[in-house]
């Protein structure tokens, strides 16, 4: 089964700094999208990437797709309080079922 | 209004008890998904729906079982609690394959 490892597990930053999150998979990429959780809360869609070298940007979050190292990458430019949160990568298996594996994901705590 | 809702959002009940979680969308999407979010496990995919004849089981199905209503609506059920399915539910959908998966607000479930 497809296995995804985010790093860092945690991450405390201060307000405009900038940082990046990894998700690696053990098989092959298909589809990989990106999620926000508040605590405790649902998940917030933030991009989907398919294609190899693949890059989205939605207001100052950046995602990257590296097929051939089965890795995306995450990065936030001049963080903000409302970045905070739980950021979790999750990978499409492929076939149609469309089943995603998730990772354990990246808790981001912005400081001020 | 959300246009994935669950019901309840929080739900507090006792070893033994059989108990159903609700979820309905807005979006027209035939495939639907119940999951579980534990602390550092990440999402573990319990079932899935691609209409309402067809339902499959995902990884963590047992001791859950799942009924599809209508196109809109998915529920999941325990038959009988365990204080192990203590966590946080997630109902999500998505439209053809590779479709973003949009999740629903989650619903925290204790067991005692």
């Amino acid at each position: 089964s497809q296995e995804l490892e985010q790093s860092p597990q945690s991450l405390i930053v201060q307000e405009g700094k900038n940082l990046t999150i990894n998700c690696t998979s053990s098989k092959t990429l298909y589809g990989l999208y990106w999620y926000k959780q508040k605590y405790g809360e649902g998940l917030i869609f933030l991009m989907m990437l398919q294609k190899g070298g693949e890059e989205k940007s939605h207001e100052k979050i950046t995602a990257k797709l590296d097929e051939k190292k089965q890795q995306s990458s995450l990065h936030i430019t001049a963080s903000q309080p409302s970045h905070a949160g739980i950021y979790l990568c999750g990978a499409d298996g492929g076939g149609t079922a469309s089943k995603l594996t998730f990772g354990t994901g990246t808790r981001l705590q912005v400081t001020l | 209004d959300a246009d994935v809702t669950q019901t309840p959002r929080n739900r507090i009940t006792k070893t033994g008890k059989r108990i159903m979680l609700e979820c309905s969308q807005t979006k027209g999407h035939d495939r639907m998904y119940w999951y579980r979010q534990d602390p550092g496990l990440g999402l573990q995919l319990i079932y899935y729906s691609f209409d309402v004849k067809d339902i499959n089981k995902g990884e963590i199905s047992d001791g859950y079982s799942v009924s599809r209503q209508a196109q809109a609506k998915f529920s999941l059920s325990l038959e009988s609690a365990i204080p192990n399915q203590t966590a946080l539910y997630f109902c999500a959908t998505s439209g053809t394959p590779g479709d973003t998966q949009y999740f629903g607000p989650g619903t925290r479930l204790t067991v005692l």
